[in-house]
């Protein structure tokens, strides 16, 4: 089945600096490529998406590049701001035995610091 | 709009005794649902998952069940509460129609004491 493999576990930044937390799949048929971001007692919450036939998307201050090649995946923080601070899930998607599934990264749990 | 309703938010159980967590979506026809257990300080175990009425994958076996016996209805339960059932449980829905984005219900943090 997919693995999904998450670095760092944890983050300390600067107010301003950025931030950028790294993913890596193992099934080459995965095809969607999530981010979430929970905060504390809190649902996850979906923060930017990228699709396979994509290499990059961007929203204001958040970006995702992917890399089919190397079946990797990249979360870009710019301006962090304390409110950032929350941990963050990267996610792939694949087809089980029986319909399709997010498969998650272990979390990176990021700080900002003012 | 959809919307994802679980029930109850926070739950007290004692070992050995039973569980029935209720999640309902709003608002979309044949949507997949997910079920997920998250431990404290940690990532999100898909626990199953179900893409109809009456069909049900389970991704890990455990002490745990789920059932949909309706569209936009799914059910995790238990006979026989562990202390290590313990967590932060989370349902989940996609549309099957174009869009790819998961949902995540508000949660029930469940202690098993």
């Amino acid at each position: 089945g997919e693995n999904v493999e998450q670095h760092p576990s944890t983050l300390s930044v600067q107010e301003g600096d950025s931030a950028v937390i790294k993913c890596t799949y193992s099934d080459s048929a995965s095809n969607y490529f999530p981010w979430y971001k929970q905060e504390l007692g809190k649902r996850p919450q979906l923060i930017i998406d990228i699709r396979s036939n994509v290499g990059e998307k961007k929203d204001q201050r958040i970006a995702v590049t992917l890399n089919k090649t190397a079946k990797h995946f990249s979360l870009h923080i710019t301006e962090t701001q304390p409110e950032d601070s929350a941990v963050y899930f990267c996610a792939a998607r694949t087809m089980g035995s029986s319909g399709d599934k997010l498969t998650f990264g272990t979390g990176t749990r990021l700080a900002v610091r003012p | 709009s959809q919307t994802i309703h679980q029930w109850p938010a926070t739950l007290v159980q004692p070992v050995g005794s039973p569980l029935s967590l209720e999640c309902t979506v709003e608002g979309t026809s044949n949507p997949n649902l997910y079920w997920y257990r998250q431990a404290a300080g940690r990532g999100l175990q898909l626990l199953f998952y179900s893409v109809g009425i009456g069909q049900i994958s389970s991704e890990v076996p455990q002490n745990l069940s789920a059932s949909r016996p309706q569209d936009r209805q799914f059910i995790l339960s238990s006979k026989k509460l562990l202390l290590s059932d313990s967590g932060f449980y989370l349902c989940a829905w996609r549309s099957p129609e174009g869009r790819n984005r998961y949902t995540f219900g508000s949660g029930t943090r469940l202690t098993v004491v």
